[in-house]
């Protein structure tokens, strides 16, 4: 039962355009969304979160845009550098009353690779 | 520390053996995580430790698989009776209440 879902393996872009990774999930409890960076032969790196009661935050070069009533976030990165290459996971949590459940609900990955 | 840290980086053993993963938190993270990384998936949690409270452990696969947090610091995750299928990256994080989670390097075991 995979509740959250990266379909898209792997996205190729050029230096400089904008890269989309979208992710969609299924658990309508999740009111906490992440997103985390990978390179290789390290730890995932947080990278940006959003909260259920927003639809966008922004960080710089990365936005992330949550569509509640499409259980769908997705992460914008503009203008995509290729030291942005890396494998990307979302992540979803539910907060109960306030208090994570600390029980993060991650993706499979997208590998985003970034050409000079 | 700096940051997390884990030990080994990494872990060959024979099938049937017992191993143990160490994870030293950030110092004064209340919560610490365990997850791992099999090949081609996704993150997939193993337990939860905050504070004093009793982990969650809903996600351990089976009951070979055990951890504890001693002092409410350092935790070791232990796989006993090691099977092939339990040949991932172990991923341990830290985090405070209700802030992202940070991640060490992960312990790569490959049972043979």
């Amino acid at each position: 039962d995979q509740q959250v879902k990266q379909n898209s393996p792997s996205l190729s872009v050029q230096e400089g355009r904008i890269s989309i990774l979208n992710c969609d999930y299924t658990n309508s409890m999740f009111d906490y969304f992440l997103w985390y960076k990978k390179y290789p032969a390290e730890g995932p790196t947080f990278l940006i979160s959003i909260s259920s009661i927003k639809d966008k935050n922004e960080d710089g070069r990365f936005t992330v845009f949550l569509n509640k009533s499409a259980k769908h976030l997705s992460l914008h990165i503009v203008p995509s550098q290729p030291g942005d290459s890396a494998v990307y996971f979302c992540a979803a949590e539910t907060f109960a009353g306030g208090t994570s459940y600390g029980k993060l609900t991650f993706g499979q990955g997208t590998i985003l690779t970034v050409h000079p | 520390g700096a940051g997390v840290s884990q030990s080994p980086s990494n872990k060959v053993t024979e099938k049937g053996k017992d191993v143990e993963l160490r994870c030293d938190p950030i110092s004064g993270h209340t919560a610490l995580y365990w997850y791992r990384q099999s090949l081609g998936q996704g993150l997939e949690f193993l337990i939860y430790f905050q504070g004093n409270s009793a982990p969650d452990k809903s996600g351990l696969p089976s009951d070979r698989f055990s951890a504890e947090r001693t002092g409410g610091s350092v935790s070791t995750l232990t796989i006993q009776r090691t099977q092939q299928e339990d040949s991932a990256v172990y991923l341990c994080a830290s985090s405070l209440v209700n802030t992202e989670a940070f991640f060490g390097q992960g312990t790569r075991l490959t049972v043979v």
